[in-house]
């Protein structure tokens, strides 16, 4: 367990909402990502952060955008949510030292 | 462009057969392969990694095989479980693991009582 905690970790919501999951860390470890899984995709990544106010875009990114103003949390939002959006997002850090992903638990997201 | 491609995408094995699950890669650039275990309704955790210095790498009954003249690499599941049903996943990645992981699409092993 590295310390992460995923919200909500269930939600649905309609097309067209605004939607903002968020990923709390208590290792202050300086990696944060952001990915998507879907069956047949695998794990996709959308953002990631390199610290604080520094992110940078994943493979698919189009229709999200992220912030990390404190070490601790990253945010994913998506500014206006599509069906093609309904996934389940996981945020992962990784450990410095070992090059080692560490994942949270999942938010599963249903946009009708 | 898929960097990683994985398979099969499902295998069903009897319990204490061999499971075999196999990543290509296209990036010759690659430097670091893990392979991540995931269970439903879990998030994914390493479950070992090789980096190209060595061709093999055994921890209990996992191994990975790694062939980089054919950018191939491998998981091997010696005796395996029911508890090892789960979904895996290889990765492959620059700079010894510290760029962002690039990740085939998975495979579901199912092991039969």
């Amino acid at each position: 367990d590295a310390g992460i905690t995923q919200s909500p970790r269930h939600k649905v919501t309609e097309t067209g909402t605004p939607v903002t999951l968020r990923c709390h860390q208590t290792e202050n470890h300086r990696y944060m990502y952001w990915y998507r899984q879907d069956p047949g995709h695998g794990l996709r990544l959308i953002h990631y952060s390199y610290g604080v106010k520094d992110t940078d875009k994943g493979e698919v990114s189009d229709g999200y955008s992220v912030s990390r103003s404190k070490t601790e949390d990253f945010l994913l939002t998506l500014e206006s949510a599509t069906s093609s959006q309904t996934s389940v997002y996981f945020c992962a850090i990784s450990v410095q030292s070992t090059g080692e992903l560490f994942f949270g638990e999942g938010s599963r997201l249903t946009v009708l | 462009q898929q960097q990683v491609k994985q398979s099969p995408q499902s295998l069903i094995v009897q319990k204490g057969g061999i499971s075999i699950i196999n990543c290509a890669y296209e990036n010759t650039a690659f430097d670091y392969f893990p392979w991540y275990q995931q269970f439903p309704g879990k998030g994914p955790a390493l479950l070992i990694a090789i980096r190209p210095d060595v061709s093999e790498k055994k921890e209990g009954r996992f191994t990975i095989s790694f062939n980089k003249s054919a950018k191939q690499f491998s998981l091997h599941i010696m005796d395996s479980q029911p508890g090892d049903s789960a979904t895996y996943f290889c990765a492959a990645s620059l700079n010894s693991g510290y760029s962002t992981l690039t990740f085939g699409k998975g495979t579901m092993l199912l092991v039969s009582p």
